[in-house]
């Protein structure tokens, strides 16, 4: 069974504050993907990556950044957290080959106060 | 601009009726379409999809239906069960990019005993 697992359930910062939230995949797949789920929105893609050291932007890029330096592992960083970023975080991935579902963490519920 | 919509927020089933959830899309260049579900406090799973050259797709109690020349799709769950109780998010995507998927608002089930 594939396995996304994201650092952490709850997490609560401050405004200015930098963010880190990290998402570790144990099946070997080449892409991973940030979404924030947001009531009424549904999931949105902030970045993702096809490959280490490789990040393409979603359709919500503004306010973040990644990094992927191992294939397993690929962070999302919020540079400067401001209160419309309180939102649920998720990660996934997927085989590059084909048409391949994705597979997501539990995700990451962010309050910035 | 959202190119695919589900304009139902919600949906309640008796129990051992059938569910449709509906969703409609805008890109006629999406070829793959799949359903998500997703339980509170977990990331979304992966349930059933469907390849643009079909018109159907069926796995047990889930049936997925396509009509390109509409711009829609609907998954049918036969016959529901509390468990079905969820939020359903359909998603497109596209052959080239990376697999991205873009996601419906989601609809949430609620199948009363």
């Amino acid at each position: 069974d594939v396995k996304v697992t994201q650092s952490s359930r709850y997490l609560v910062k401050r405004t200015g504050e930098k963010v880190f939230l990290e998402c570790v995949q144990d099946m070997d797949h080449e892409n991973m993907f940030w979404y924030r789920q947001d009531p009424g929105l549904g999931l949105r893609l902030i970045y993702f990556s096809y490959d280490v050291k490789m990040k393409e932007k979603g359709d919500i890029p503004e306010g973040y950044s990644v990094s992927r330096e191992k294939k397993e592992r690929f962070s999302l960083i919020l540079e400067s957290a401001s209160t419309n970023q309180t939102s649920m975080y998720l990660c996934a991935s997927s085989l590059l080959s084909g048409h391949q579902p994705q597979h997501f963490g539990d995700g990451t519920r962010l309050s910035i106060l | 601009d959202q190119q695919v919509k589900q304009n139902s927020p919600s949906l309640s089933v008796q129990e051992g009726r059938i569910s449709i959830l509906n969703c409609d899309y805008t890109n006629s260049m999406f070829d793959y379409f799949l359903w998500y579900k997703k339980y509170p406090a977990e990331g979304p799973t992966f349930l059933i999809s469907i390849s643009s050259i079909k018109d159907k797709n069926e796995d047990g109690r889930f049936t997925v239906f396509l009509n390109k020349s509409a711009k829609h799709l609907s998954l049918h769950i036969v016959p529901s069960q509390p468990g079905d109780s969820a939020v359903y998010f359909c998603a497109a995507s596209l052959i080239q990019g990376a697999q991205k998927l873009v996601f419906g608002q989601g609809t949430r089930l609620t199948i009363n005993p």
